[in-house]
């Protein structure tokens, strides 16, 4: 168990539909990262918070976005969600801003009909 | 971030030490090497990373070239859990997110 944990685990929506995926970090890590696993694009960096600012974004599509709230948890939005928009969703967060171990959640799959 | 180049896939024999080969010939002073796996479709999971000197945990070795070209990883006794993609990705200052590529897919046999 790493720590990280990602709500739901599972979501089959419509296209067209938005949806929110929830991610409560590692007790004291500041940053959160989301990615995106796709059978054909691999594992892709999103967007990156640390202490409820944006700090470094990816390949992130203008209908995503993103957020880190107060108590540190991170939320992602996807809107008008298209047939290619489904893939595994991994939150991953660290201790700090640098180049420390990041701690990745179980995913939420993502499935577009 | 400098890229990095494994091979798609290994094979290994159970109870044996595995060692996956990464070559990062375009590595800057500042960049460290990581080393992170993934179990089918789960979250990634970090092993072990370091700068220039070799690194041991209690799940691998690594060992990093002197010219930092290139870095192996090492499972000293390989058990069909470890059965994984194996991602070497380098990565320094700049914007935080990691780069990853394809990976080595190792196999471990019975």
């Amino acid at each position: 168990d790493s720590g990280v944990t990602q709500t739901p685990k599972h979501l089959i929506t419509a296209t067209g539909q938005r949806v929110t995926l929830r991610c409560s970090p590692r007790s004291g890590d500041l940053s959160v990262y989301w990615y995106q696993q796709s059978l054909d694009q691999g594992l892709q960096f999103l967007i990156q918070y640390y202490n409820g600012e944006e700090r470094a974004k990816g390949n992130i599509l203008e209908r995503f976005s993103a957020q880190q709230f107060p108590d540190l948890h991170s939320e992602l939005n996807l809107s008008s969600l298209e047939l290619g928009d489904s893939a595994l969703y991994f939150c991953a967060s660290s201790a700090g801003q640098g180049r420390t171990e990041a701690f990745f959640g179980q995913g939420t799959r993502l499935t577009v009909v | 971030d400098a890229k990095t180049t494994q091979p798609p896939s290994m094979d290994c024999a159970e109870g044996r030490a595995a060692n996956l080969p990464c070559n990062h010939s375009t590595i800057s002073g500042n960049e460290y090497v990581y080393w992170y796996r993934q179990i089918h479709s789960q979250g990634p999971q970090y092993i072990i990373h370091g700068l220039k000197n070799n690194e041991t945990n209690e799940m691998a070795s690594l060992i990093i070239t002197e010219d930092r070209k290139s870095s192996t990883l090492i499972l000293p006794h390989a058990t069909l859990r470890d059965t994984a993609v194996y991602y070497c990705i380098v990565a320094g200052g700049g914007a935080d997110g990691l780069t990853f590529g394809k990976g080595t897919h190792l196999i471990i046999q019975p």
